[in-house]
């Protein structure tokens, strides 16, 4: 079974309005971390926001925050007021485990288009 | 955040010849990972690379054909061995540190013709 879903292969969205990327995981490890990263098209990896399995709160970094939804095991990204420069593949990563040693799994990745 | 950086950013490569790709992060890590990103697809682990002993390779990856060194807790060096246009790809340096940031390299483009 894949450990990340990344359902959307490609989203497009209007320039300030907000807009969700989806991610479902699978694990029995009851200690993970999930990850969401933004990758331009010169190909480096940018670390966007972090969710733990024990947080209490969903994360929120700026104008992203994770839609963290254990029981359904989902961990969705939402960007708000898109900007043209959020225009890029997002990929969602799962680590299981307290160490951050361990590997990461990643999903296939969405390709979000912001129109102006 | 981290600093990690990789040289070369990108090259063009004759089939049968072989790339070091290097990578130097801008604080001590016990552990180095190494990935590629075939176009357009996600990233696959290649190995893992502790210093001080020899890497942790993922199933479908050999280090005769992807070898890897780790002299110290700053740097690491994948070379890909042999190539074909097959190995086309993105390769890209990950390290942890403590608490819950990963950050990545801004990888290396390798084309092989």
């Amino acid at each position: 079974a894949q450990k990340i879903t990344q359902t959307q292969p490609g989203m497009f969205v209007q320039e300030k309005e907000a807009v969700t990327l989806d991610c479902t995981y699978d694990t029995s490890d009851p200690s993970y971390g999930l990850f969401w990263y933004k990758q331009p098209s010169s190909g480096e990896m940018i670390f966007l926001i972090y969710q733990g399995s024990y947080d209490q709160q969903n994360a929120t970094e700026g104008r992203y925050s994770l839609n963290f939804q254990k029981a359904r095991k989902s961990a969705n990204l939402v960007i708000s007021a898109s900007q043209l420069g959020d225009s890029a593949m997002y990929f969602c990563a799962m680590r299981e485990g307290r160490d951050n040693f361990n590997k990461f799994y990643f999903g296939s990745g969405t390709k979000l288009n912001v129109k102006p | 955040s981290a600093v990690i950086s990789q040289k070369p950013s990108r090259d063009i490569c004759q089939r049968g010849t072989s790339l070091t790709i290097q990578c130097q992060v801008d604080s001590q890590v016990t552990m180095m990972f190494w990935y590629r990103q075939q176009p357009g697809q996600s990233l696959t682990l290649i190995a893992t690379a502790n210093q001080g002993s020899e890497a942790t390779y993922e199933s479908g990856f050999v280090i005769d054909k992807f070898p890897i060194s780790r002299p110290n807790l700053t740097f690491s060096t994948l070379t890909v061995s042999n190539m074909s246009p097959e190995d086309s790809s993105i390769y890209l340096c990950s390290a942890g540190w403590v608490g819950n940031e990963q950050y990545f390299g801004p990888g290396t483009r390798l084309t092989v013709t």
